[in-house]
């Protein structure tokens, strides 16, 4: 059973960098995987923020491209997220979550971390 | 980007109801569609992927249909555990987008 879980700070400071680290248990880095951070402000939907693979390839949604940064450190089984120059709308709770890639088939999340709150404040 | 509708934005029902949610694409996936159900303070639970495979572990009472543009998820007799908000999600294309999602709760 694969296992994800984000930690990091819960409180950033306006402009400020956010970052954020998914540990994964139970499964590994392999080919056929890409490993994703999802939000969700407070009361509103989902907005994926970007991917990453075991080869370190990355994929990032344009509306935060330019602040976004991916990494993956595959000896700590882990994964992290930074996202620059924050405001309060970067206020969500951050998911890290498993695409399950099926080239020319499917992809799909299948697992998910249990999120973290990341309030940006001063 | 593909914007993701889904109708209604929300529903009261009973528990034994049959439920149909709807999603819309503003292009078309094929059947790169996904469902979630999300309860509160909770994360996202995965329960039908490519339009209509159920996920392992999911209650067969979940079925899920649709290509192109418009697809279903149907809760053929709802059970209290079931009311939650669901998602659709597109993977056609990065960026991958969710819709607004449809709030179920008791009548």
């Amino acid at each position: 059973q694969v296992q994800l879980q984000e930690s990091g700070p819960g409180l950033v400071k306006p402009s400020g960098t956010l970052s954020l680290t998914c540990a994964v248990s139970g499964g590994s880095f392999s080919s056929g995987n890409w490993w994703s951070w999802v939000r969700q402000p407070p009361g509103k939907g989902l907005e994926w923020i970007g991917e990453i693979n075991h080869s370190g390839s990355t994929n990032y949604n344009p509306s935060l491209k330019s602040r976004v940064t991916l990494s993956i450190d595959k000896s700590k089984n882990q994964f992290s997220l930074k996202l620059s120059s924050v405001t309060a709308a970067d206020t969500a709770v951050y998911y890290c979550a498993r695409l399950r890639a099926v080239p020319g088939t499917c992809y799909y999340f299948d697992y998910w971390g249990q999120g973290t709150l990341v309030t940006v404040s001063s | 980007d593909i914007q993701m509708t889904q109708s209604p934005s929300s529903l009261s029902a009973s528990v034994g109801d049959r439920v149909t949610l709807t999603c819309r694409a503003s292009q078309r996936i094929s059947t790169y569609l996904n469902w979630f159900q999300q309860k509160p303070g909770k994360a996202p639970t995965l329960l039908v992927y490519a339009a209509s495979s159920l996920q392992n572990g999911v209650p067969s009472r979940f079925s899920g249909s649709g290509s192109g543009t418009d697809f279903t998820l149907t809760i053929s007799s709802l059970l209290p555990d079931d009311f939650a908000t669901y998602f659709c999600q597109q993977s056609y294309s990065t960026p991958f987008t969710f819709g607004p999602g449809t709030k179920v709760d008791i009548k």
